[in-house]
């Protein structure tokens, strides 16, 4: 169990336009996902929290406006990248946790480019 | 703040032992993970430790010092598909995952 799924793997776009990726808790209701980024060699950046229903809170350094962050039910989150740049370039991934086990599933990822 | 360390980089040898340290400081603390990342993949649990004390799994052990902020992961019989980056993490007191930069585990034959 405890599977976490997201769509799509990878993505290649062109500068300027908006990409929307789909994180899925297939198998559990997820009270709270996350979304982490990772350039080559680096660690998971922590990009924001989001628990259904509510807003989701960013860390410091990362624009809200850039990265919508939706988390309209218990099974999905979507992270949107509007106006899409050549730095934006990079691993995304979401992880999930219930409410009362705070191990995070992560999804398998998906790598953007920006071209 | 809070901080998490851990090696860089460790090398080791096919078959044999090697413990990868982490000290953490967190506000507050409700356990400490362990995860494993392949390049290219996101990562995936290795352990989860709360009470002081050693856990074993199979070929993989985790340890935790609440008193000295201290963790290991210990790897036995290495194979070369544990060549990975291991990510130490802490829950604090907001139940916030606080990751460390991880550590790149190169097998050699």
């Amino acid at each position: 169990g405890a599977v976490v799924s997201q769509h799509p793997s990878w993505v290649i776009c062109k500068s300027g336009t908006s990409v929307k990726i789909e994180c899925r808790s297939l198998d559990f209701q997820a009270t709270t996902m996350f979304w982490y980024r990772q350039f080559p060699k680096q660690s998971l950046m922590l990009m924001a929290t989001s628990n259904e229903g509510s807003k989701a809170t960013y860390e410091q350094g990362v624009e809200k406006d850039k990265f919508l962050i939706n988390h309209a039910s218990l099974t999905l989150s979507t992270l949107t990248v509007t106006s899409a740049h050549p730095e934006d370039s990079s691993f995304y991934i979401c992880s999930a946790i219930t409410s009362d086990v705070y191990e995070q599933y992560f999804g398998p990822g998906t790598r953007l480019t920006v071209t | 703040g809070q901080n998490i360390d851990q090696p860089t980089e460790m090398t080791a040898t096919e078959g044999a032992i090697v413990q990868i340290n982490c000290t953490y400081q967190t506000s507050g603390f409700n356990g400490l993970f362990w995860y494993q990342q392949h390049a290219g993949e996101a990562p995936t649990f290795l352990s989860y430790n709360v009470l002081d004390g050693l856990e074993e799994k199979g070929r993989f052990s985790s340890f935790l010092s609440r008193s000295k902020g201290y963790s290991y992961l210990l790897l036995k019989e290495l194979q070369m598909k544990d060549s990975a980056s291991y990510l130490c993490a802490a829950l604090d007191s907001n139940y916030q995952l606080i990751w460390g930069a991880g550590t790149k585990l190169i097998i050699k034959p």
